[in-house]
């Protein structure tokens, strides 16, 4: 049972647009929501990640959107750069099972110059 | 931060034998944990590997089919074992530094191709 969905599969911008991915869960225990970039051949790696308590979180041009009461949270870019072109993937964990992370199913971004 | 290797990166390997990947972290991580991807497709967790104890395994997998050893805060096997076609998929290690939820650091995957 996939507990986190993300949305959409795939997405394709101009350089300088905002791509915007979603993902909705179900677990209201989930407390911890990480996203994750992942390049061809490599490993994920963390982007930035947000925990409830806060509806937005910035880290340069990578924004965090969190809305508990719809158990909805986004990832927006701003100023993609053709550099942006990977496979994203948001997550959800919960304290008491001990880090395990959920991972929604990957949106691939293309960012055209 | 941590860094974390896996060997091989990637092998070829023959119905109905098994396979190890070694993952190594360059710092004592807390939890260790093993996922599988396959290509273009999101992770799956198979178990969280415990130091000096046996692993937890998620749903639809094994011990048996998946043996883990971890010996200490720094390294851990996966052994892919009596291998099927099914099993052809990226296997990929994670490190949790202590503190627990924070960020887990992925190993690069090893890629493993079974004919």
């Amino acid at each position: 049972q996939q507990q986190v969905k993300q949305s959409p599969q795939s997405l394709i911008v101009q350089k300088g647009g905002i791509p915007i991915i979603n993902c909705a869960y179900e677990n209201t225990a989930f407390d911890y929501f990480p996203w994750y970039q992942q390049f061809p051949g490599k490993g994920p790696a963390l982007l930035i990640a947000i925990r409830p308590d806060v509806s937005e979180k910035k880290e340069g041009r990578f924004t965090i959107s969190f809305n508990k009461s719809a158990k909805q949270f986004s990832l927006h870019i701003m100023d993609s750069q053709p550099g942006d072109s990977a496979t994203y993937f948001c997550a959800a964990s919960k304290e008491t099972s001990g880090s395990r992370l959920t991972f929604g199913e990957g949106t691939q971004l293309t960012v055209n110059p | 931060s941590a860094v974390i290797s896996q060997k091989p990166s990637r092998d070829i390997c023959q119905r109905g034998t098994s396979l190890t990947i070694q993952c190594q972290v360059d710092s004592q991580v807390t939890m260790m944990f093993w996922y599988r991807q396959q290509p273009g497709q999101s992770l799956t967790l198979i178990a969280t590997a415990n130091q000096g104890s046996e692993a937890t395994y998620e749903s639809g997998f094994v011990i048996d089919k998946f043996p883990i050893s971890r010996p200490n805060l720094t390294f851990s096997t996966l052994t892919v074992s009596n291998m099927s076609p099914e099993d052809s998929s990226i296997y990929l290690c994670s490190g949790g530094l202590a503190g627990g939820q924070e960020t887990q650091y992925f190993g690069p995957g090893t890629r493993l191709l079974v004919l």
